[in-house]
């Protein structure tokens, strides 16, 4: 069965120093999301991707964050200055479009810790 | 605001008896919902989804009830296995031209042997 892959499934970094999360969505997958999950607290969401640029974002989703689809199968989160409080769980998830689009296909994680 | 609510944050039940997860939801604009199972180091799982114009959808040994009066959602899980022990969340689509989900808590379901 298909699946979103997500790497690294655990990073570590230091307060301020940038961080990349990578997914491979489903090939034949043309939405892209990513949420978050700090521990004990709800899912969040981040920010959805179609057709090469962001269609809707929180507010969570601010100046330090960024997505990019570098190839035809990465699509990477991007976190310029990481803060004590985005440690937490980010998930990347991929949906297809017409019937089925709003169910979304979940990688396993990317757990961050920011020290 | 915008808010999806679980009433219990833990369920306990015996193998083999059937489990009932509910859902409280804020938003009446909402025109779909949806149940994902999340499993120890797993992401969330889709269960089962269901559009704002139905009340009730059944799967493989699960049914979702939709009660749009109370704005009350839940998830019926016949003959529990303990596979089926996970988080389970619920979350709703608010109506419109966008894709963002806005997630309950969780509860969390034990199933005991």
């Amino acid at each position: 069965e298909p699946e979103v892959t997500q790497t690294p499934s655990h990073q570590v970094t230091q307060m301020g120093q940038e961080v990349i999360l990578r997914c491979v969505p489903i090939s034949n997958h043309l939405y892209f999301y990513w949420y978050r999950q700090i521990l004990g607290q709800k899912v969040e969401f981040l920010v959805s991707f179609y057709n090469n640029e962001i269609s809707e974002k929180s507010e969570i989703f601010d100046d330090q964050f960024s997505v990019e689809r570098p190839d035809g199968s990465n699509f990477t989160l991007k976190i310029r200055s990481t803060k004590l409080e985005d440690s937490a769980m980010y998930f990347c998830a991929s949906s297809r479009t017409g019937v089925g689009a709003n169910v979304l296909t979940f990688g396993a994680g990317s757990r961050l810790t920011v020290l | 605001g915008e808010s999806v609510g679980l009433h219990l944050p833990t369920l306990s039940v015996q193998e083999g008896d059937n489990s009932i997860i509910n859902c409280a939801y804020s938003n009446s604009a909402s025109d779909y919902f949806i149940w994902y199972k999340q499993e120890s180091g797993k992401g969330p799982q889709f269960i089962i989804d269901i559009r704002s114009n139905m009340d009730k959808r059944q799967g493989q040994r699960v049914t979702v009830l939709l009660n749009k009066t109370v704005k009350h959602l839940s998830l019926q899980i016949a003959a529990t296995q303990p596979g089926d022990s996970a988080v389970y969340f619920c979350a709703e689509k608010p109506a419109g031209n966008n894709r963002k989900l806005i997630w309950g808590l969780g509860t969390s379901l034990a199933v005991n042997p």
